[in-house]
């Protein structure tokens, strides 16, 4: 079965310091990978995608994503963080059918001034 | 563009009373649907995929007799909570799939609090 695993469940940063979350994904066959943002009292929103390609992936607001096959990881960086970054940021693998995703815990991303 | 719409945004009922969540795909073909559970502090589960002209699927821990979902058309699906207790209250979320679209669109979410 598919899963997810977000290690760290809350990360500090100072604002204008770099960013990374981590997510480590278990799929069999090539997955199709993707990061949300919760923003306080919202739903979902995408960040960025991966679809089979570019291993490295831009996506909105400066945030960017390197899918690694014999890591088995899909790691979230942004190289400078703005205080409107505070969120909570969700790993998610579709299933094969591509019309359902299975979700990490969650990383809650707190933004020191 | 493809946009999903949830409404109400929020809902408050009593416990042991029931509340309906409406999911509308504007912009595309919803082939499937699939809701999905944020409770406090937590994660999205899956609670069930809706694919038209197929058999709902629930997943473990969610059944047709608690959650009751209806997908009539490409466009709509709605989800009741039968008989809400404590433990159903959170952000409920639909994600829908189809046409040209590989990737599932969500719509904001129903936030049901149960007093």
């Amino acid at each position: 079965a598919q899963s997810v695993t977000q290690p760290d469940a809350r990360v500090t940063v100072s604002e204008g310091a770099s960013l990374q979350l981590r997510c480590k994904y278990s799929y069999f066959g090539t997955p199709y990978l993707f990061w949300y943002v919760q923003y306080p009292r919202q739903g979902l929103q995408l960040l960025l995608k991966y679809y089979p390609g570019d291993p490295v992936v831009q996506g909105v607001n400066g945030f960017e994503a390197e899918f690694s096959k014999s890591n088995s990881s899909f790691h979230l960086r942004k190289a400078s963080v703005h205080w409107s970054d505070w969120a909570v940021y969700f790993c998610a693998v579709k299933n094969s059918a591509g019309n359902k995703l299975t979700f990490g815990i969650g990383t809650r991303v707190l933004v020191r001034p | 563009g493809a946009l999903v719409y949830q409404y109400p945004r929020r809902t408050i009922c009593k416990s042991g009373t029931s509340m309906r969540m409406e999911c509308q795909a504007v912009g595309f073909q919803a082939t499937s649907v699939a809701w999905y559970r944020q409770s406090p502090q937590k994660t999205f589960e899956l609670i069930a995929l809706s694919t038209v002209n197929s058999a709902i699927k629930y997943e473990q821990n969610f059944t047709q007799e608690k959650f009751p979902i209806s997908h009539p058309n490409l466009s709509f699906s709605s989800m009741t909570v039968l008989n809400a207790y404590l433990e159903d209250r959170g952000l409920y979320l639909c994600g829908a799939t189809g046409g040209n679209y590989a990737e599932q669109f969500f719509g904001p979410g129903t936030r049901l609090t149960v007093l």
